[in-house]
């Protein structure tokens, strides 16, 4: 099945600092989402970008579906954007659309 | 508003017994999925379904069995056979169609061992 890989696995942020996640992934896919796991364990949709850009506030994604790989960038981090960060994927040989989840980046952002 | 909910949110399961987990969404969505989530780790498939009445196993469906009666539900029952439940399961759906369309997740039920 398709692998998934997310650097870095841990991420320490002061207040105000901008980071980028990255995933990377071994097919061609037809779904890549980005979610936010929360403390309470709520997953949180942040985006659906299989490729391309979008942005939605202090986050943005870029996909580069041809050489396999999609960045989540966060600028002007808040504590509230502590929590786990999930990109999943699906290959475009899977019908059914199953997701295929990388491990996480867990980021911390201190005041 | 449209969504999905699952219940309980917490569940004990006392050894040999079966626990049935809920989930159910009002989003007219078509495929519907059961993931398992242990501490530090990333989401792995149970069961999918895309349609009424069938339903596929996914990568852990060992210990775990589900039904698809209605459109608009998918509970999963965790048996006696699965000697490690203890974990965080989420359900999720999505519409059908040519490509992928995105994943909708409903908050979680945590299982746990008396």
């Amino acid at each position: 099945g398709i692998q998934v890989e997310q650097s870095p696995p841990d991420l320490i942020l002061q207040e105000g600092a901008n980071s980028t996640l990255r995933c990377n992934f071994s097919d061609s896919v037809n779904n890549l989402q980005w979610f936010h796991q929360n403390p309470w364990g709520q997953l949180i949709n942040l985006f659906y970008i299989p490729s391309g850009t979008k942005q939605n506030g202090r986050l943005s994604a870029t996909t580069v579906a041809t050489e396999r790989y999609s960045l989540l960038y966060i600028s002007s981090s808040q504590t509230t954007d502590s929590g786990v960060y999930f990109c999943a994927v699906a290959g475009t040989t899977d019908s059914w659309g199953k997701l295929q989840f990388g491990a996480g980046t867990q980021v911390v952002v201190t005041p | 508003d449209g969504g999905i909910t699952q219940s309980p949110k917490y569940l004990f399961r006392k050894e040999g017994q079966n626990v049935t987990l809920s989930c159910e969404q009002n989003l007219n969505h078509d495929a519907m999925y059961w993931y398992r989530q242990d501490p530090g780790q990333g989401l792995r498939l149970i069961y999918y379904s895309q349609i009424v009445n069938d339903f596929q196993k996914g990568d852990i469906a060992e210990g775990y069995s589900v039904s698809r009666e209605k459109k608009e539900s998918f509970p999963l029952t965790v048996t006696s056979a699965q000697k490690n439940p203890t974990a965080f399961y989420l359900c999720a759906s999505n519409p059908l169609g040519q490509g992928g369309q995105p994943q909708h997740f409903g908050d979680g039920t945590r299982l746990s061992i008396l």
